[in-house]
């Protein structure tokens, strides 16, 4: 068990480019979340995944956003067209059922968009 | 409204002092966590209880499910413990997450 797992952790990009993150999350957590965090707040929802099916999006997340777990084992988080505003901390958490259980974090993506 | 209220929002202690964080919360809940946050560092899970209290090591932390109120003491603070605590509540397939107490022990 070597936790969850998030690549790249820092992310400089011009505005404008698309960029893609990853998520290991730990093996045989069925569970697994995207949360965005900007300073001094807590993490805000993105989306989730049962295994491979992406059960629910935020209201908030537009459609230059998308997220795949495609054998529902890693999942990648895609920004199209970035914008300054999507300058965050990009956190991913796994849990084996979700309900009731402890998420598990990565140590984030730092995206800043020039 | 947030789902889940924290006070105080920062905190600075000398070392060796008791230290409370609160942590409010307005829906019905299967368990509340709460996770520390180191500055650039990922988050790591503290406590999940849904009733009553836990201790680990200098760390306690309590629950009263009828106020919808919980509270995560640090005895004999340390310059370590120094981080963002985060209470959550999870609900359902969803968890809930405060903005976090930021916490300065300085020595």
């Amino acid at each position: 068990d070597t936790g969850v797992s998030q690549n790249p952790r820092h992310k400089i990009t011009k505005r404008g480019q698309n960029v893609t993150f990853r998520c290991d999350p730990i093996s045989e957590h069925n569970r697994l979340y995207w949360y965005r965090q900007t300073l001094g707040q807590g993490p805000e929802f993105l989306t989730y995944f049962q295994n491979e099916a992406q059960l629910e999006k935020s209201r908030l997340l537009s459609d230059r956003f998308s997220a795949e777990r495609p054998k529902g084992s890693f999942s990648t988080l895609e920004i199209q067209r970035t914008e300054q505003g999507d300058s965050a901390m990009y956190l991913c958490a796994s849990t084996p059922t979700g309900s009731g259980e402890k998420l598990f974090f990565g140590s984030g993506t730092q995206l800043s968009v020039l | 409204k947030n789902e889940v209220e924290q006070s105080p929002q920062n905190l600075t202690a000398q070392e060796g002092e008791f230290i409370t964080i609160n942590c409010s919360y307005s829906v019905g809940i299967s368990a509340l966590h709460w996770l520390q946050q180191h500055p650039g560092g990922g988050i790591v899970s503290l406590f999940m209880l849904s009733s009553g209290k836990k201790k680990h090591g200098r760390l306690i932390a309590t629950i009263n499910i009828q106020e919808k109120h919980s509270s995560l003491h640090i005895t004999a603070s340390h310059p370590r413990d120094s981080a963002v605590y985060i209470c959550a509540v999870s609900r359902g397939n969803q968890f809930y997450f405060g903005t976090g107490t930021s916490l300065t022990v300085i020595p």
